[in-house]
C-alpha cells in the first residue's frame, strides 16, 4: 500500500520568502508522486508530477519538487513566495506504471503574508 | 489541453434523494475513478473503473453507491438513498494506462439538506 505525510496542516511564510511544504511518502514499489494545488471552492489543479523520469521536476507557477529515494520525501519549493499562491497544497502517491487509485495526504495549507 | 467534465458544479437535494453526477472523462483514457471531499478534510479515493467494471473501490463505497459507462463518452456516480454525511466534493477522474495521464475534473458540490 502507498501513503503519504504531509508535515505542517499550516503554513505561513512572508511574500518574497522560500516556500517549502514537506511530503514523506511510504511505498513498497516504485512510486508516482503528485503535488495538487486547490484553491478555495476549487477544484484540484495539478502542480507537477513524478513518474520515474528527472528526479527534479519544474511545474507551473514556479513551483518545484525533488523526488529523494533515500529519504522517501517530495518536498515542494518555491523561491519566492506571492500572494496569489495562498492555497491548499495536496500530495499524493500511487504505483509507478499503474493507474492505481491516488492516496492523498491530508493537505498543507499555505498562508501568504505582506 | 484535454479536460475531464463534470455536471453539474452544484447540486442541492433533499435527504432520501437519488442522485446521479455526471463526468466526462478523456477520450482517450481507460481508467476512471471517483473521489471525494468533505469540507475542509482531504480527498479520498471511492472507486476505480475499467473495462466495464470496478477494478477496486473503498469502504466508503458502500451498497448506496454504484457507477456506470452507460455510453461511450459518460462516468456516473448514482447515489441511491443521499444522506447528509454524503454532503461533499465529488471530483471525477481519468488515466491512461501506465498512469501517466492522471487528470481530474473540477468536481461537483453535493448538498443533501
Amino acid at each position: 500500500a502507498q501513503s503519504v505525510t504531509q508535515l505542517g496542516s499550516h503554513v505561513s511564510v512572508s511574500e518574497g520568502a522560500l516556500v517549502l511544504l514537506r511530503c514523506n511518502y511510504s511505498s513498497s514499489v516504485p512510486p508516482y508522486l503528485f503535488w495538487y494545488v486547490q484553491y478555495p471552492n476549487q477544484g484540484l489543479q495539478l502542480l507537477l508530477k513524478y513518474t520515474s523520469a528527472a528526479t527534479l521536476v519544474k511545474g507551473i507557477n514556479g513551483f518545484e519538487a525533488e523526488f529523494k529515494k533515500s529519504e522517501t520525501s517530495f518536498h515542494l519549493t518555491k523561491p519566492s513566495a506571492h500572494m496569489s499562491d495562498a492555497a491548499e497544497y495536496f500530495c499524493a502517491v500511487h504505483r509507478a506504471g499503474t493507474a492505481s487509485k491516488l492516496t492523498f495526504g491530508t493537505g498543507t495549507r499555505l498562508q501568504v503574508t505582506l | 489541453e484535454p479536460e475531464v467534465t463534470q455536471t453539474p458544479s452544484h447540486q442541492v437535494t433533499q435527504m432520501g434523494q437519488e442522485v446521479i453526477l455526471r463526468c466526462v472523462p478523456i477520450s482517450n483514457h481507460l481508467y476512471f475513478y471517483w473521489y471525494r471531499q468533505i469540507l475542509g478534510q482531504k480527498v479520498e479515493f471511492l472507486v476505480s473503473f475499467y473495462n466495464n467494471e470496478i477494478s477496486e473501490k473503498s469502504e466508503i463505497f458502500d451498497d448506496q453507491f454504484s457507477v456506470e459507462r452507460p455510453d461511450g463518452s459518460n462516468f456516473t456516480l448514482k447515489i441511491r438513498s443521499t444522506k447528509l454525511e454524503d454532503s461533499a466534493m465529488y471530483f471525477c477522474a481519468s488515466n491512461e494506462p501506465g498512469g501517466y495521464g492522471y487528470t481530474f475534473g473540477s468536481g461537483t458540490r453535493l448538498t443533501v439538506v
